[in-house]
């Protein structure tokens, strides 16, 4: 089970909008719509943002969205806020398997 | 409303064994698939381990296959992980999660292999 790859960082202003990718390969990412993104803030369990490559759970605000190209899946926050700094990261089912991305850091500058 | 409950976490030494609990209340257990997934200290979120609804079906990611077994109890609606052959590597809080998304996540538990 190989790690999904994303950005170590991201960072960005109140109100502008970030997105965090994640490349996988054919065998995870690109062969099985079971991307989801979860946020992390320190000390507390993930929290899950984002499931089936797009889709929002109930309660999570509509400024996060997710999609995905090929191998590479991608999670967008729109109208940054403070609240948003966190970890993030990317799991993708993978066959009997699941694989997470290493995590971004988001800094709300 | 959903919750999740891990327990049985603590300082055990290399070669030792411990068997983690996730309490689960709030749902339908037996229909979900559950699953377990660790963070080492400092780092990023590892999936460890899953069972389907019914318990007929395990599945291990390769660092822990042979050593960790996962089960669950539907008729008390807590799923188990035991552990052997434990290593430092396995250091890490294990946090239990419900269904192919992971759409909730207890609060986890701190497993310490160490001398």
């Amino acid at each position: 089970q190989s790690a999904l790859t994303q950005p170590p960082s991201a960072s960005g202003s109140p109100g502008q909008s970030v997105t965090i990718s994640c490349t996988g390969t054919s065998s995870d990412v690109g062969g099985y719509n079971y991307v989801s993104w979860y946020q992390q803030h320190p000390g507390k369990a993930p929290k899950l943002m984002i499931y089936e490559v797009s889709k929002r759970p109930s309660g999570v605000p509509d400024r996060f969205s997710g999609s995905k190209s090929g191998n590479t899946a991608s999670l967008t926050v729109s109208g940054l806020l403070a609240e948003d700094e966190a970890d993030y990261y990317c799991s993708s089912f993978a066959g009997n398997n699941f694989s997470f991305g290493g995590g971004t850091k988001l800094t709300v500058l | 409303e959903v919750q999740l409950l891990e327990s049985g976490g603590g300082l055990v030494q290399p070669g030792g064994s411990l068997r983690l609990s996730c309490a689960a209340s709030g749902f339908t257990f037996s229909i979900y698939a559950m699953y377990w997934v660790r963070q080492a200290p400092g780092k990023g979120l590892e999936w460890v381990s899953g069972i389907s609804g019914s318990g007929g079906n395990t599945y291990y990611a390769d660092s822990v296959k042979g050593r960790f077994t996962i089960s669950r109890d539907n008729s008390n609606n807590t799923m188990y992980l035991h552990m052997n052959s434990l290593r430092a590597e396995d250091t890490a809080v294990y946090y239990c999660a419900k269904d192919l998304i992971f759409d909730f996540w207890g609060q986890g538990t701190l497993v310490t292999v160490s001398s």
